[in-house]
This record gives C-alpha cells, structure tokens and sequence, in this order.
C-alpha cells in the first residue's frame, strides 16, 4: 500500500474553497485514490475516488496531476460543519481489504 | 443513515468482564470490517471478513474474538480486556468489487471504556 503524506492541519473561514493536498510518490498503476471525511465520535465517510484528472461530485472534487504522485481535495466555500479530519487513502482491490487510515488532516472551519 | 449499525454505543466493563460487540449492515454488501480507533490515533483496521471468510487479522491480541455468522452480521467478543483497549471500535462494509477500491461504509461506532 502506498504511503500518504498530508498535512496535519488546515484552518479556513466560512465561504472560502479549501484544497487539501495528498502526497503519495509510491502510488502503484492500479491504486485509486479515496477520501473519507470523520467527525468527532463517528465512523468516517466516503468523499470522494478517483484515478487521473479531474473527478467531481456534488460534495466535493479531486485532482489529480498526470503523474499521480499528489492528488488535491477541493472543497468549495466552506462551513462550519465541514470541520473534520479529512483522510487520503491510496490502494485498490489487488492488494485485497487491508486499508490503512493515516493520521489525516485536521480542517478547522471558523465563522 | 449509512446503512450499518452497532450496538451497544456505549460500553463499559470491567477487567474480567466478557461482552459482545454487534455490527449490523443492510446494504447488501458481502465484506466487513472491524476497525480501532484510540484516542488522537489514526484508525487500525483489526479484522475483515469477505463472504463469511476471515481475511485480514492484523495482529490482534486473542482477547479480541471475531464472528461473522453471515454477510450481514459482525461480532466482535471482549473478554480479560486491558484499559488500553479502551477506544472507539467502529464497524464497516463493503461491496468486493474487482476494481477500484473497496469504499468503505462506516457504522457509528461503539465507546468502550475498560475499568
């Protein structure tokens, strides 16, 4: 599984577009790249997966340069309930159901 | 509303007690997932389950027993645990698909605390 690198912490005031930056240099040919969302004292959500270029959906996006070595979550103008820790996970089915969760990045939204 | 359950939420017990956690998913997926989350840690996967078939053990201590009686159910049984044990254990599904990644749906967790 490729290891991921991103920030431990981020601040942001509502409205604003908030991009969250995922290091990953060892990504593999086949490994997607997922982001899930966890607030305090519940189970993690599932944002967002892609592959290469752009991915969007109605939460959030994902970039992703061609070589595949850092990938971006966007999300745009911001709240207050978006405050969370936001993971980047690197893998795909091959490597069968091990999933290993980072510390990820904290994202604290102020009014 | 993700669709997996967990009971109990809360959990206390004592050192020499024995308790079941319980995992429910209605989503029609076929693996799970016990995961542990400490305090200001990272989650740990602990177990996975495709169709009934334990997959992954990532090195658990035996006081920490796994069930998984169907597709659909998830156990997991305590017994003589330590006051590190203490976390929120959360429960997950997933469709296994042949590509991509196993997106995972989170249950909401129950908080043991171990006296």
């Amino acid at each position: 599984l490729a290891k991921t690198t991103q920030p431990i912490s981020m601040d942001s005031y509502e409205g604003q577009e908030v991009n969250i930056t995922c290091s990953h240099n060892n990504i593999a040919t086949n490994d997607y790249i997922t982001w899930y969302q966890q607030f305090p004292s519940q189970g993690p959500r599932f944002i967002i997966q892609g592959y290469k270029t752009k991915v969007t959906n109605e939460v959030a996006s994902l970039f992703i340069p061609a070589d595949r070595k850092s990938s971006t979550l966007s999300l745009p103008r911001v709240s207050l309930s978006d405050t969370a820790v936001y993971y980047c996970l690197v893998g795909d089915v091959t490597g069968g159901f091990k999933t290993i969760f980072g510390a990820g990045t904290r994202l604290f939204v102020k009014a | 509303e993700t669709g997996v359950t967990q009971t109990p939420r809360h959990l206390v017990m004592g050192m020499t007690n024995k308790k079941s956690l319980k995992c429910e998913q209605h989503l029609g997926h076929n693996a799970m997932y016990w995961y542990k989350q400490s305090a200001k840690k990272p989650l740990e996967l602990m177990f996975v389950y495709n169709f009934k078939e334990q997959t992954e053990n990532n090195s658990v201590p035996s006081r920490f027993s796994p069930e998984c009686p169907n597709s659909s159910h998830l156990f997991l049984h305590l017994h003589t645990l330590q006051p590190e044990d203490s976390a929120l254990y959360l429960c997950a599904s997933s469709w296994s698909g042949t590509s991509g990644t196993y997106e995972q749906y989170f249950g909401p967790g129950t908080r043991l605390t171990v006296t």
